[in-house]
């Protein structure tokens, strides 16, 4: 019973490219979240989402970020023309429910350089 | 609005001695509260969580919690560490809804 896969662990991209970070949920899990780790910092709300629906994404940076979570395939948190900024470790988590505890990934650490 | 505050970023503690980590919280409503923790370059795992019932939650690896509403606190004890246990640590907090808030972390430093 895999957990909850992100992929890549690590991505590399020039300023201006585009970002894709990966996620797929555990198995029976229909709740996906979004958060942002940086340095020194605890973990950022950034958005919650359920097939096909944003729930909440109130943590979202008003530009350049999007994310979905189809009906087939994994959730995709998209960052355009990424800035130096936007470095740092992206976590993905699932839930069955309201208040299970969250499945954390292992993370994709993104470098802007 | 929730707000969670973990008091201490580092604690280091000598192997086999007792520790606590210190969490503070602040909400409107009920709360339901959760400890993770994080391995260098891992995700977090889920070490315990309480959502109603007896005040003192057991939970994996030894560690356990005490919900002290009068407080707001929700402190993380271990009596015994190891070397394996130095890790991050960190404290969140629900309303009930799907929004979970995280503090800062801590950091477990175990020393032989």
């Amino acid at each position: 019973n895999a957990g909850v896969m992100q992929n890549p662990r690590h991505l590399v991209r020039r300023r201006g490219q585009e970002a894709r970070l990966r996620c797929s949920p555990m198995k029976g899990h229909s709740h996906v979240y979004w958060y942002r780790q940086l340095p020194e910092e605890g973990l950022k709300f950034m958005v919650y989402l359920q097939k096909e629906n944003i729930i909440d994404e109130s943590g979202m940076p008003k530009e350049r970020f999007s994310a979905e979570f189809p009906k087939e395939g994994p959730s995709i948190l998209r960052i355009q023309q990424v800035v130096r900024g936007d470095s740092a470790a992206y976590f993905c988590a699932s839930s069955e429910g309201e208040n299970y505890g969250y499945t954390f990934g292992s993370g994709t650490r993104l470098t802007v350089v | 609005a929730q707000s969670v505050t973990q008091l201490d970023s580092q604690v280091p503690v000598f192997e086999e001695a007792p520790v606590e980590l210190r969490c503070n919280y602040s909400s409107s409503v009920s709360v339901y509260l959760f400890w993770y923790v994080q391995y260098p370059n891992q995700g977090l795992q889920l070490l315990l969580k309480y959502l109603s019932g007896s005040t003192l939650v057991k939970g994996i690896n030894g560690f356990e919690a005490e919900f002290n509403k009068s407080q707001t606190s929700f402190h993380l004890r271990k009596p015994s560490v190891h070397i394996s246990d130095t890790a991050e640590y960190f404290c969140a907090v629900s309303n009930g809804g799907f929004k979970t808030i995280f503090g800062a972390g801590t950091r477990l430093f175990v020393k032989a």
